[in-house]
Parts: structure tokens; C-alpha cells; sequence
């Protein structure tokens, strides 16, 4: 299968600061990329919709002031989270479309967030 | 109703049972279907995809389609306990993003 990478793995921060996860398609072009946040023993919510070349868009509830996404080309998308607090540590996860496999949706390994 | 319907579990079976995990959607003009295995901490790994109805077989899991019924399946045989974790069954209706399901746990017993 197609493989999605995500970095970093995990990462602490103080709250008020700014943070950036990459979401990167390794071996395939990926013109959409999804953004998912699952809170523990939660299932999984979509945060937005990421494509490339164009405004992300986010899902209902979602703020896209605190959450800024850029999708700057076929293998690179990239989540901020701006200012976080604690409430917004959580597991963040990408995925992508690969549409040579008939569109299946591959995950990333998942960005662990802790706003201290 | 939700998009997207599976039983939260936990489904508890013994080591080299089958276990048979369902799912139901609501759209019925949905194409495309897929089982994800989600170990605790880890992201989704995708299992399986089936579009056409029937089954379809890889290795010890197999998927069945039933599009008059909006019903989807995972059979997984010979279960064994590296296979506890849960599963999410997620459906792609007419637009481009999959729906989840909110998972199945699965609880395999050596």
C-alpha cells in the first residue's frame, strides 16, 4: 500500500505557542489530504479537507483561524495549530487519496499532541 | 440515524474462532467500502476495500457487500489475539471524503 508519513511524532509544548505537524504521501502524488483529530477511546473526527493548490475545508465546528492548513503541493500538507491551549492535546492524524488504487484513503502514523 | 453504523462491542471471541464484525450505511448511492484495523494508540491500517457486491477473500479476513441490503462485513478467521484492536468500517458515499463508523472493538481470548 501507498505510504503516508507524519512528522513529528509526538510533541510537547507549552500553551500559547504555535505548532506544526507535516503530513507527507512518500510514494504517490495525493491531490487530497485529510486532517483527523481522535480524542483517547474517541473515533476519529475530521477536522478538514485539504487540497492542493486551494483553501482547505473545514468541517462544522471546526476553527480555521486556529488551525491553519496548506496543502503547498502534491506531497505535502501541513497542519498549525496556533496558539494551542490544553484542550487541543489530542491525536492528530492525516491521511491521503491515492488515486491509483482506486482512491483508497492511507494513514499517517499520527501526531501525539500535549499542551502543557 | 448515523451515516455510518457498527456495535460498539467489544465483540469477545476465542483464539481460532471466526469473528464477524458488521456494519450498515445509510447512502444508498455509496461506492466504495472499507475495513481499517486501529490498534490503541496507533493510527487506522487499511484491511480491506470491496465495491461490488458479494464477498471478497485475503488471506483470513473476508469482506461481504450486500448494496440492496447497505450492509458491509468483515469476517476474520482463525482469529487470533494480535488481532484484538478495533475496527472501523468507513463508507464513501457521492462526495470524496469516507464516513467512519465509530468502530468495533475486538477482543480476542488465547
Amino acid at each position: 500500500g501507498a505510504v503516508v508519513s507524519q512528522h513529528p511524532s509526538r510533541v510537547i509544548c507549552k500553551s500559547g505557542t504555535s505548532v506544526k505537524i507535516e503530513c507527507r504521501s512518500l510514494d504517490f502524488q495525493a491531490t487530497t489530504m485529510f486532517w483527523y483529530r481522535q480524542f483517547p477511546k474517541q473515533s476519529l473526527m475530521l477536522m478538514a479537507t485539504s487540497n492542493e493548490g486551494s483553501k482547505a475545508t473545514y468541517e462544522q465546528g471546526v476553527e480555521k483561524d486556529k488551525f491553519l492548513i496548506n496543502h503547498a503541493s502534491l506531497t505535502l500538507s501541513t497542519l498549525t495549530v496556533t496558539s494551542a491551549h490544553p484542550e487541543d492535546s489530542s491525536f492528530y492524524i492525516c491521511s491521503a487519496i491515492s488515486g491509483g488504487q482506486g482512491e483508497t484513503q492511507y494513514f499517517g502514523p499520527g501526531t501525539r499532541l500535549l499542551v502543557l | 440515524q448515523k451515516e455510518v453504523e457498527q456495535n460498539s462491542g467489544p465483540l469477545s471471541v476465542p483464539e481460532g474462532a471466526i469473528a464477524s464484525l458488521n456494519c450498515t450505511y445509510s447512502d444508498r448511492g455509496s461506492q466504495s467500502f472499507f475495513w481499517y484495523r486501529q490498534y490503541s494508540g496507533k493510527s487506522p491500517e487499511l484491511i480491506m476495500f470491496i465495491y461490488s457486491n458479494g464477498d471478497k477473500e485475503d488471506g483470513r479476513f473476508t469482506a461481504q457487500l450486500n448494496k440492496a441490503s447497505q450492509y458491509v462485513s468483515l469476517l476474520i478467521r482463525d482469529s487470533q489475539p494480535s488481532d484484538s484492536a478495533t475496527y472501523l468500517c468507513a463508507v464513501r458515499p457521492r462526495r470524496d471524503k469516507l464516513v467512519f463508523g465509530a468502530g468495533t472493538i475486538l477482543r480476542v481470548k488465547s
